[in-house]
């Protein structure tokens, strides 16, 4: 068992949908949970970082984390083309050293 | 700010031959990354340099591949000789200390071996 599992889709949506995108894990010691997109023949970007469990809410975005059924997700409210990307979610234990475990990424496109 | 700079962007080599990638981090980062992104994957860690100290190569392929970071600043990556399999994207990226554990990736370098 992967210790990260994402869907990889692909997921079509309209323009102006509300997507959803979920992950969920195993370690039970990862308390840093981020999202990061991955435009064509670009490197990851961070869209969203959570400590622990909650909500939090950036613009069109919301990250949610639920770590008593250790799943989080990323929300995206009013999708726009240019939201046509691949969606790593990424997550890690406390402590400086520690790594940042990706999941495989799903596949976004939002069609006009 | 400049970003996490990466060169060649792009590479295509035979099996069995080498390759050398660079990177410079953001100014100021003392953690350095190199992870390997193989298509329809999510980003594989291969090693991280504390300064220009290793913290973790556990999962980098020491009969192959080798990585260091001279004075703490830019890294090399290698990979010698290449197998068909080391086809990906790599990604080199940086962290600043007392930054939480954000990451800020560079474009990647993409190697194709035929």
């Amino acid at each position: 068992q992967k210790e990260v599992e994402q869907d990889p889709g692909p997921l079509s949506v309209p323009e102006g949908a509300i997507v959803s995108l979920n992950c969920t894990y195993s370690n039970s010691a990862f308390q840093y949970f981020m999202w990061y997109r991955q435009y064509s023949r670009k490197g990851p970007e961070l869209l969203m970082y959570t400590y622990s469990s909650g909500n939090k809410e950036d613009g069109r975005f919301t990250a949610q984390v639920d770590k008593s059924s250790k799943y989080i997700s990323l929300f995206i409210r009013d999708s726009q083309p240019s939201d046509s990307a691949t969606y790593l979610c990424a997550m890690s234990e406390p402590g400086g050293y520690n790594k940042l475990i990706f999941g495989a990424g799903t596949r976004l496109a939002v069609h006009p | 700010e400049a970003g996490v700079a990466q060169s060649p962007r792009y590479k295509i080599i035979e099996k069995r031959q080498s390759v050398a990638f660079w990177c410079n981090p953001i100014s100021g980062h003392a953690t350095l990354y190199w992870y390997q992104q193989i298509l329809g994957q999510g980003p594989k860690l291969l090693i991280q340099f504390q300064n220009n100290g290793v913290v973790d190569d556990s999962q980098l392929p020491k009969d192959r591949f080798s990585a260091e970071r001279l004075k703490g600043v830019d890294s090399t990556l290698k990979i010698q000789p290449a197998k068909l399999e080391d086809s990906a994207v790599y990604l080199c990226a940086s962290r600043l200390d007392g930054g939480g554990n954000t990451i800020y990736f560079g474009e990647g370098s993409w190697l194709t071996v035929v």
